[in-house]
């Protein structure tokens, strides 16, 4: 059973637009959501992370929107650059116990 | 510091053999652990451990042994090498389990292929 659901599997994005990456969780003891990055031959690498006493944290061109009734979360990417493609996971954890459970990974590309 | 380092970066085993992944990590992380990637399915978690001395199983044990004799390092078995273990494996650090202790730092991982 995958506790957390990313969709989509693939996006292209013109240079410039906005990136926008969803996920979706069942377990309401998941506290903290991080998103990370993967370039190509590279091992991932946390982006941005959130826990779900806030709506939202941005960093530079990145955000992640954290919707607690509705147990979704999702990264968006402004003004994005060719230098973005990458394939993005987004994942979750709870309380501490268990290790990250990552979503599938969406892949990024950002054509000029 | 070099972080989470792998060896060997390439492998290529025939069916039924044996090999072992080395993981070592420099920043006195508590906790480590192994992922395989496959294309469409993610990240999914072998195994990890809790501390020198302790293992436990993730997602997707089975076909794969783990041992934690030192701190800083985490080897990877694979007994009897099948097709379907033929994936890029990472290894992946972290002071601890809870919040911002959480931040994983991955190697550059382990491209396998069994034929």
């Amino acid at each position: 059973q995958q506790q957390v659901k990313q969709s989509p599997q693939s996006l292209i994005v013109q240079k410039g637009g906005i990136s926008i990456i969803n996920c979706a969780y069942e377990n309401t003891a998941f506290d903290y959501f991080p998103w990370y990055q993967q370039f190509p031959g590279k091992g991932p690498a946390l982006l941005i992370a959130i826990r779900p006493d806030v709506s939202e944290k941005k960093e530079g061109r990145f955000t992640i929107s954290f919707n607690k009734s509705a147990k979704q979360f999702s990264l968006h990417i402004m003004d994005s650059q060719p230098g973005d493609s990458a394939t993005y996971f987004c994942a979750a954890s709870s309380h501490g116990n268990t290790p990250l459970v990552f979503g599938k990974g969406t892949r990024l590309s950002v054509i000029a | 510091n070099a972080g989470v380092t792998q060896t060997p970066k390439f492998r290529v085993l025939k069916t039924g053999q044996s090999m072992t992944l080395l993981c070592a990590q420099d920043m006195n992380h508590e906790y480590m652990y192994w992922y395989r990637q496959d294309p469409g399915m993610g990240l999914r978690l072998i195994h990890y451990s809790v501390g020198e001395g302790t293992t436990a199983k993730g997602e997707v044990p089975d076909g794969y042994n783990v041992s934690r004799l030192k701190k800083q390092n985490f080897l990877l078995g694979l007994e009897s090498a099948a097709p379907s273990q033929t994936s890029v494996y990472f290894c992946a650090s972290s002071y601890g389990l809870a919040g911002g202790l959480l931040e994983q730092y991955f190697g550059p991982g382990t491209r396998l292929t069994v034929t």
